[in-house]
């Protein structure tokens, strides 16, 4: 059974440009959440895909958008990148209808914006 | 508006003593709780969970305590052990179904001394 994989583990991008992390979820799990940490931070949700739709948002903007691919990987796309938005993004993936401690998180993509 | 609260940023335990982490929550909704362990460059990984229908949930040398009218958890780690060094966060969710986003407090890290 593979777990969470995540890519790039690290990248570093300008202000204004534009990033797409992927994910690839793990065996069986049909849902995949994100979660953006800032340093000093716990994980705040992003979205989560379910069906290859979007299923449920946390406060973010819509420049932060998201897909999920039949076989269940996801990317997150951040357009016009800002300062802030230098964190940990972590990607969990889930089986829907299953208990949350179901929840594997992957090792995360650490995006620097300068 | 922080809706889990972890208030101690780091604890400090000598080895074979018990670790005491605790977690506080505002938002009645929620009804699951879940505390995760975080290496540096790894993902969060499931710990221990409660249903708000107990009080009380037990796995080896963890066990969370739920307190429902002071909106309360403690996980307590009995015997601590160096390898329990990380970063611990407490999380909350309406539901457990899977699907839920789960709200995240920021984090206490703890370090167990040989």
């Amino acid at each position: 059974e593979t777990g969470v994989t995540q890519s790039p583990t690290h990248l570093i991008k300008t202000r204004g440009q534009q990033v797409t992390l992927r994910c690839s979820s793990q065996s069986g799990h049909n849902t995949v959440s994100w979660y953006q940490q800032a340093l000093g931070q716990g994980p705040q949700f992003i979205f989560q895909y379910y069906r290859e739709e979007e299923n449920g948002r946390g406060n973010f903007p819509p420049r932060f958008s998201g897909l999920q691919f039949p076989n269940y990987s996801s990317e997150l796309n951040v357009n016009a990148l800002e300062l802030d938005d230098s964190a940990l993004y972590l990607c969990a993936s889930s089986l829907a209808g299953a208990n949350n401690y179901g929840y594997t998180f992957g090792s995360g993509t650490r995006l620097t914006v300068v | 508006d922080q809706q889990v609260k972890q208030n101690s940023p780091s604890l400090s335990v000598q080895e074979g003593r018990i670790s005491i982490l605790n977690c506080d929550y505002t938002n009645s909704m929620f009804d699951y709780f879940l505390w995760y362990k975080k290496y540096p460059a790894e993902g969060p990984t499931f710990l221990i969970s409660i249903s708000s229908i107990k009080d009380k949930n037990e796995d080896g040398r963890f066990t969370v305590f739920l307190n429902k009218s002071a909106k309360h958890l403690s996980l307590h780690i009995v015997p601590s052990q160096p390898g329990d060094s990380a970063v611990y966060f407490c999380a909350a969710s309406a539901g457990q179904g899977g699907s839920e986003k789960l709200v995240f407090g920021k984090g206490t890290k703890l370090t167990v001394n040989p």
